[in-house]
């Protein structure tokens, strides 16, 4: 069976500084994986996904993450942080077979601080 | 574009009483949706797996009877908690998938219903 391990619960970073959000996630072949974010009051959104080729996956919001199989781990960057970004993100890895049902991670919290 | 409703945001009903929410894809169609519960602090876990005209698809451990999923229209999902009690108490969020264009078999998320059984 799948699985997805987030090991931070909550992240605190000033604003401006980098961040890395890790993940490492358990699937016997080849994954789909995808980070996404969720804000109060609104639906998790998509923040990127990869699915095959370039390991280094761009996603929106100035977000990427980078798929490193020998590490099983699909951790998600971001040279500068803003405000905004404050909020609570997801990991989730996904079977194949064409359905991408994701199987989340417990989510790490993002903390900004001005 | 691709964008999910669910109503209510949140309700607050008493032990024993049934409970109503709908996911609703407003401008696309979705054959498919899905129903997570997400606890505190933890994880989305799948319900169930939602088919317009069909039987929903139930994830181990989820009882069939005590949420009761509908499908009955290429926008519309509902899940009814019957006979709530407060363990029932959750964070509840649809999602809909994309089956045709740009964006096929991208899932799409509601904002969550906040459900209180007191």
């Amino acid at each position: 069976a799948q699985s997805v391990t987030q090991p931070d619960i909550h992240i605190t970073v000033s604003e401006g500084a980098s961040l890395e959000l890790r993940c490492n996630y358990s699937y016997g072949a080849t994954p789909y994986l995808f980070w996404y974010v969720q804000s109060p009051g609104q639906g998790l959104q998509l923040l990127l996904k990869y699915f095959s080729g370039d390991t280094l996956v761009q996603g929106i919001k100035g977000f990427e993450a980078e798929f490193k199989r020998s590490q099983s781990s699909f951790n998600l960057r971001k040279p500068s942080v803003h405000w905004s970004d404050a909020a609570e993100y997801f990991c989730a890895v996904g079977s194949g077979g064409g359905s991408y049902i994701p199987t989340f991670g417990r989510g790490t919290s993002l903390i900004v601080h001005p | 574009g691709a964008v999910v409703s669910q109503h209510p945001s949140w309700v607050i009903c008493k032990s024993g009483t049934s409970v109503k929410i709908e996911c609703r894809s407003l401008d696309f169609q979705a054959t498919t949706m899905f129903w997570y519960r997400q606890f505190p602090k933890q994880s989305l876990m799948l319900m169930a797996t939602s088919n317009e005209g069909s039987k929903a698809t139930y994830e181990q451990g989820v009882e069939k009877d005590k949420f009761l999923i509908n499908h009955a229209s290429l926008t519309l999902s509902t899940l009814t908690v019957t006979s709530a009690h407060p363990e029932d108490s959750s964070f509840y969020i649809c999602s809909a998938r994309v089956t045709s264009g740009r964006k096929y078999n991208e899932q799409f998320f509601g904002p969550g219903t906040r459900l209180t059984v007191l």
